[in-house]
């Protein structure tokens, strides 16, 4: 029931597109949803988060989707550069502490 | 910007020795965590501190883990007798406070045991 599952494994989106990340969870304890950006040989990055009671949040070009019913939320990057090829990992705050991470999705955007 | 700080950056050590990993939190906060990325993996959850003991931990952290806040800054993970199978990224994160939503990683410290 600690599971976050996350999708795609990998995306390509071309410069100037929308980049799209899903996660889906089960369970309705989890009461945080961050997603963390990580370049290569550093750590993840806190790039944007929400809690269940809001349907959306955007900061920049960044919005996080949530759907509280379908126990799913979604990262959408608009307008992609090549700066935002990374990898993106939702997770899900379980009790006062522990983050759950989803596997992770490595998005590249092409010039 | 204040940030987590983490040394060394890369430690190779040999199966069956001891590690410490050390950590420098963000100065006013007071939760501090460690998490592990075995390369190409989702990050994982090991413990969290607070109030000088362990707030909780995950099924991974056993008795081989330790960690400690020996001084005001910095917080350490311990692994004794270390295994292959414990080659991985290790992060630290801090949040300001009880509770506190924001968990801020450290770069992480690459171990890899031979």
């Amino acid at each position: 029931q600690q599971q976050v599952k996350q999708s795609p494994q990998s995306l390509i989106v071309q410069k100037g597109g929308i980049s799209i990340i899903n996660c889906a969870y089960e369970n309705t304890a989890f009461d945080y949803f961050p997603w963390y950006q990580q370049f290569p040989g550093k750590g993840p990055a806190l790039l944007i988060a929400i809690r269940p009671d809001v349907s959306e949040k955007k900061e920049g070009r960044f919005t996080i989707s949530f759907n509280k019913s379908a126990k799913q939320f979604s990262l959408h990057i608009m307008d992609s550069q090549p700066g935002d090829s990374a990898t993106y990992f939702c997770a899900a705050r379980w009790g006062a502490q522990k983050l759950v991470f989803g596997q992770g999705t490595r998005l590249t955007i092409n010039p | 910007e204040p940030e987590v700080t983490q040394t060394p950056s890369h430690q190779v050590t040999q199966m069956g020795q001891e590690v410490i990993l050390r950590c420098v939190p963000i100065s006013n906060h007071l939760y501090f965590y460690w998490y592990r990325q075995i390369l190409g993996q989702k990050v994982e959850f090991l413990v969290s501190f607070y109030n000088n003991e362990i707030s909780e931990k995950s099924e991974i952290f056993d008795d081989q883990f330790s960690v400690e806040r020996p001084d005001g800054s910095n917080f350490t993970l311990k692994i004794r007798s270390t295994k292959l199978e414990d080659s991985a990224m290790y992060f630290c994160a801090s949040s300001v406070r009880v509770g506190g939503l924001e968990q801020y990683f450290g770069p992480g410290t690459r171990l890899t045991v031979t």
